[in-house]
């Protein structure tokens, strides 16, 4: 059973747009978020994170909203650059699971020039 | 932010031998590492969650005889894989736990002939 649902799969936006990915959740024990950034051949790279206790958390470009009655939460990269071509996956863990991640499926995004 | 190293980063060998991977937290103790594989296009699937000292717990489906892994240190687990088959072919990912938080090592791209 797929703990984090996410959506769309792919996703092209074009240069200066805002690309919003949105994953969702049934746990409500989850009580941490993160977001992923992976490019081809490499590791996963922490993008951001949020917690229950705010609905909306900012850092550069990258805006992380969270709808806890909705167990929702999204990611926004605004002014999207064709250096965010990645794929993309949320994820959320909880503290008593010593962080074990449940990952979304994962969003393939392109920017187009 | 924290560095998890992985080496090596590309291993090609022959069906029927064994392939050893670490995983090395450079720049903190992470008592708690995790093994995930990813298939091409597809999300991070956890192997098993390694906790220095003690044995690792494997996630239902995966071989414990097949995928051997050791936690010897804080900064170093290890995965070997016995006795590797064309099907083991993959890309294997480590991440090591920092208080709340997991990050990635860069991943290993295992081909077997």
């Amino acid at each position: 059973q797929q703990q984090v649902k996410q959506s769309p799969q792919s996703l092209i936006v074009q240069k200066g747009g805002i690309s919003i990915i949105n994953c969702a959740y049934e746990n409500t024990a989850f009580d941490y978020f993160p977001w992923y950034q992976q490019f081809p051949g490499k590791g996963p790279a922490l993008l951001i994170a949020i917690r229950p206790d705010v609905s909306e958390k900012k850092e550069g470009r990258f805006t992380i909203s969270f709808n806890k009655s909705a167990k929702q939460f999204s990611l926004h990269i605004m002014d999207s650059q064709p250096g965010d071509s990645a794929t993309y996956f949320c994820a959320a863990s909880r503290g008593s699971t010593l962080g074990r991640l449940y990952f979304g499926r994962g969003t393939q995004l392109t920017v187009w020039p | 932010g924290a560095v998890v190293s992985q080496h090596p980063s590309r291993v090609i060998c022959k069906s029927g031998t064994s392939v050893k991977i670490e995983c090395r937290s450079l720049d903190f103790q992470a008592t708690t590492m995790f093994w995930y594989r990813q298939f091409p296009k597809q999300s991070l699937m956890l192997m098993a969650t390694s906790n220095e000292g003690s044995k690792a717990t494997y996630e239902q489906g995966v071989e414990k005889d097949k995928f051997l892994i050791n936690h010897a240190s804080l900064t170093l687990s290890t995965l070997t894989v016995t006795s590797a088959h064309p099907e083991d072919s993959s890309f294997y990912i480590c991440s090591a736990r920092f208080y709340d938080e997991q990050f990635f090592g860069p991943g290993t791209r295992l081909t077997v002939l």
